[in-house]
């Protein structure tokens, strides 16, 4: 049984560049959440995807945006890299339709630094 | 105020130790709560939800106290490979969003 994929492991990106960062979903998982962790902070919700659409949405710039596609992988986009967008982003995967607990599954990660 | 506080640790305590976390939450319509672990420069894997009644895995406990919004995590008989962040984590309903605390540090000594 497969868990939550990331790609890619590591990124190096230059201020003003846009990324695009791949999650595909545990298996039997319907829906993806992304977040941002900084160094000594917990994770920080970006947004949920549920049914291909944005269904929730944390206190992050438009820059930030996401897709999900009918298997149920999805992308996080950020354009207009700042230093600050340096993190690791972490996507997690639960069963909507499963226990009301939605308990979530992560991604190893994808370390991005913004030179 | 952030919406999820935890303890600032670190905790430094030797093995055998029993140990003892809190994590306070300040959305009253929160609905599901979890304690996760995150060991260095990996990802966070559920540790175990927590219920009303409270609830045990082996050597650890959960509590939760819902008219003090008050979560807590106990882990007795520490060992070396307890060594890690925990994370509490609150989710409102309908499960859209979650909010994690910024995490304790556990190090487990000889």
């Amino acid at each position: 049984d497969a868990g939550v994929t990331q790609s890619p492991t590591h990124l190096i990106k230059t201020r003003g560049q846009q990324v695009t960062l791949r999650c595909s979903p545990k298996s039997g998982h319907d829906t993806v959440s992304w977040y941002q962790q900084a160094l000594g902070q917990g994770p920080q919700f970006i947004f949920q995807y549920y049914e291909e659409e944005e269904r929730q949405r944390g206190n992050f710039p438009d820059r930030f945006s996401g897709h999900q596609f009918p298997n149920y992988s999805s992308e996080l986009n950020v354009n207009a890299l700042l230093l600050g967008d340096s993190a690791l982003y972490l996507c997690a995967s639960s069963d909507r339709t499963g226990t009301v607990d939605y308990e979530q599954y992560f991604g190893p990660g994808t370390r991005l630094t913004v030179t | 105020r952030k919406e999820v506080e935890q303890d600032p640790g670190p905790f430094n305590v030797p093995e055998g130790a029993t140990v003892a976390f809190n994590c306070t939450y300040s959305n009253s319509a929160s609905q599901s709560f979890f304690w996760y672990r995150q060991d260095c420069r990996k990802e966070p894997k559920l540790l175990m939800s927590v219920y009303s009644s409270g609830n045990e895995d082996g050597r650890f406990t959960a509590q939760l106290n819902r008219a003090s919004q008050y979560i807590s995590l106990l882990i007795r008989d520490s060992k070396l490979s307890d060594s890690a962040t925990y994370l509490c984590v609150v989710n409102m309903a309908d499960a859209g969003k979650s909010t994690f605390g910024d995490g304790t540090t556990l190090t487990v000594k000889p």
